[in-house]
Order: C-alpha cells, then structure tokens, then sequence
C-alpha cells in the first residue's frame, strides 16, 4: 500500500488567497484526521471524519478553515482566505475501522507570505 | 525541516547506549496509548502501541511501559542508533464507538551522538 497521500508537498501563497490541501488515505480505512503542526503550538487536531461523516470539527480554528470528505478516497481541506499565520504543516491520517492506530500521511507544508 | 516545537525537551544519548523518553497522560479514562517517530520532514510514523490491561509491551528494540497509577508511560531504545534520532511523541485516546480521537503529547527530541 502506498500510505496516505497528501498533496501538494509545499504550498506558497500570498494572503488572502485560497488554498485546498488533499489527502487520500489508506484503502480501507474508515477514519480520517486532519491535523496541524506549527513551532509554537506542536501538533493540533483540526477535524475528523468516521465513514466520511464530520465527527468533530471543535479544533478548526475559524469559519476560513472548511473540510470535506466527498467519499472514502479524498477529503480536501480549504482555508479561505489564507492568512501568514496559517503557515504549518498540515498532516492527514487515516485509520481502520476497530483500531486506533492512526497513519500519518507526509504532510503539506504552507507558507502565507 | 521544521515540523516541531522549539522548546521540546531533548535527550541526547550516545550511540550504542539505552534511551529512555517519558511522557505523562492526563486522562485517566484513556485507555490506548501509542509511541510515535517523527523525522524531520516526515509525518509521524507510529512505533508502537500498549493497551491499559498490559503494563509493559516489547517490539524490536523498543518496549513500552505503562503504570496506570501515575499516569505514565515510557519508551525504551535499546542500543540507540544515529537512525533513531528524531522527535518522538506519545499519544492517547480512550476508545470511541464513532472515532478514535488522539491526544498527543509534546515531544521529546532524541538526538544520538556518534
């Protein structure tokens, strides 16, 4: 199996503009996480999916933060529009149903000028 | 690349000796605890894991220990090597039906002088 796929691998944008990262995760998989990872505040939770259902957006920063799961393959998370402090890596990771061992995707690394 | 915090704890051991990182979980109903590698520029790569109806788990030189009572957990690196070097980060959850939600740790950063 590939892992969980994250795209891009970097992203530079200027402010205020759009962006949509992408994670497919693992075949198989039920659960998927979307989570951020800065120097000062280590790795945060943002939202989760269980069977591409929303179970818990609580860690979503703001109403530019937006995540989708269309379908078991893909979820893409929005930030609209980006600001310079939303620049972190921001990681996917899925899970199978009935364990709670998460697989972290190789992350997107942002950068809002 | 950066991907961690600047002020994690670090440990740093020589080649060849025994690491030990500690980690100290806050939710007593937690239930599932896991170890985590991250390398620079990587995602988080799991280690391995300990269930709370077991005190102590052994992979391959790495065990982790559990004591539920004060809430601690522990990783062991038997023999560390230059590979091992990198942030680790333990993790909990106590089970969902719906999700598995992690807590993460704040990291400790190995680094292994050769």
């Amino acid at each position: 199996d590939a892992g969980v796929i994250q795209s891009p691998r970097h992203e530079v944008t200027e402010m205020g503009q759009e962006v949509t990262l992408r994670c497919k995760p693992i075949s198989g998989h039920n659960s998927l996480f979307w989570y951020r990872q800065t120097m000062m505040r280590g790795l945060e939770l943002l939202i989760y999916f269980n069977n591409n259902v929303p179970i818990d957006d609580s860690g979503m920063p703001e109403d530019r933060f937006s995540a989708k799961m269309p379908n078991a393959s893909f979820s893409t998370l929005k930030i609209q529009p980006s600001e310079p402090r939303d620049s972190a890596v921001y990681f996917c990771a899925s899970s199978p149903t009935n364990t709670d061992t998460q697989y972290f995707g190789p992350g997107t690394r942002l950068t809002v000028l | 690349g950066e991907s961690v915090g600047l002020h994690l704890p670090t440990l740093s051991v020589q080649e060849g000796d025994n690491s030990i990182i500690n980690c100290a979980y806050s939710n007593s109903a937690s239930d599932y605890f896991i170890w985590y590698k991250q390398e620079s520029g990587k995602g988080p790569q799991f280690i391995i894991d300990i269930r709370s109806n077991m005190d102590k788990r052994q992979g391959q030189r790495v065990t982790v220990l559990l004591n539920k009572t004060v809430k601690h957990l522990s990783l062991q690196i038997a023999a560390t090597q230059p590979g091992d070097s990198a942030v680790y980060f333990c993790a909990e959850t106590r089970a969902y039906n719906a999700g598995n939600m992690l807590t993460f740790g704040g990291g400790t950063r190995l680094m292994v002088k050769p």
